[in-house]
């Protein structure tokens, strides 16, 4: 059965880095999501991006993040200086069209020191 | 704006009795209405949704959740738990309008022991 993967599975970093996180969705899906999830708290929803360009994107989604489709099948999402308060689980998710289930990674912890 | 509340944080309760784990919303539009498993060190998969019709939905390993629009309720219920099923579950919504943002809830760790 087809599933999203992401990389790395976990990565920590120092203040100030930036770092890319990657994610492979499920290849005939259009649409691609990025959520996150701090310890302990709520899964949020930070961007959905479709046709090459953000679609959505939440109040968390500041000019610190980025999102891009490098190629025809990786999705990623940067984060230019990481932030202690960054440290969180990052899930990539996707789905086949507009409204359809969206399928979600295992998720890539980065940890922020 | 929506928002998805689990009051139960924890559940503990032993294989083979029935669980149910409570989830409200608040939505000022209609939703559509989910439930996601995560089980250690997984992603979240989707257990079932709520789109239309019936109100009683079936989703996979036995689990199902009723939509109560008057009491904005989805509860998730299973007769007969097994160990396997010890994991963190998560209620979310999403509007019926557009957009393709889910919001969820903080989840509920449903713990079975023996």
């Amino acid at each position: 059965e087809p599933e999203v993967t992401q990389t790395p599975s976990h990565q920590v970093t120092q203040m100030g880095q930036e770092v890319i996180l990657r994610c492979v969705p499920i290849s005939n899906h259009l649409y691609f999501y990025w959520y996150r999830q701090i310890l302990g708290q709520k899964v949020e929803f930070l961007v959905s991006f479709y046709n090459n360009e953000i679609s959505e994107k939440s109040e968390i989604f500041d000019d610190q993040f980025s999102v891009e489709r490098p190629d025809g099948s990786n999705f990623t999402l940067k984060i230019r200086s990481t932030k202690l308060e960054d440290s969180a689980m990052y899930f990539c998710a996707s789905s086949e069209a507009r409204g359809e289930t969206q399928y979600f990674g295992p998720g890539t912890r980065l940890l922020v020191l | 704006a929506q928002s998805v509340t689990q009051l139960d944080s924890q559940v503990p309760v032993f294989e083979e009795a029935p669980v149910e784990l409570r989830c409200n919303y608040s939505s000022s539009v209609s939703v559509y209405l989910f439930w996601y498993v995560q089980y250690p060190n997984q992603g979240l998969q989707l257990l079932l949704k709520y789109l239309s019709g019936s109100t009683l939905v079936k989703g996979i390993n036995g689990f199902e959740a009723e939509f109560n629009k008057s009491q904005t309720s989805f509860h998730l219920r299973k007769p007969s738990v097994h160990i396997s099923d010890t994991a963190e579950y998560f209620c979310a919504v999403r509007p019926t309008g557009g957009g393709n943002k889910l919001t969820f809830g903080t989840g509920t760790q449903l713990k079975v022991e023996l």
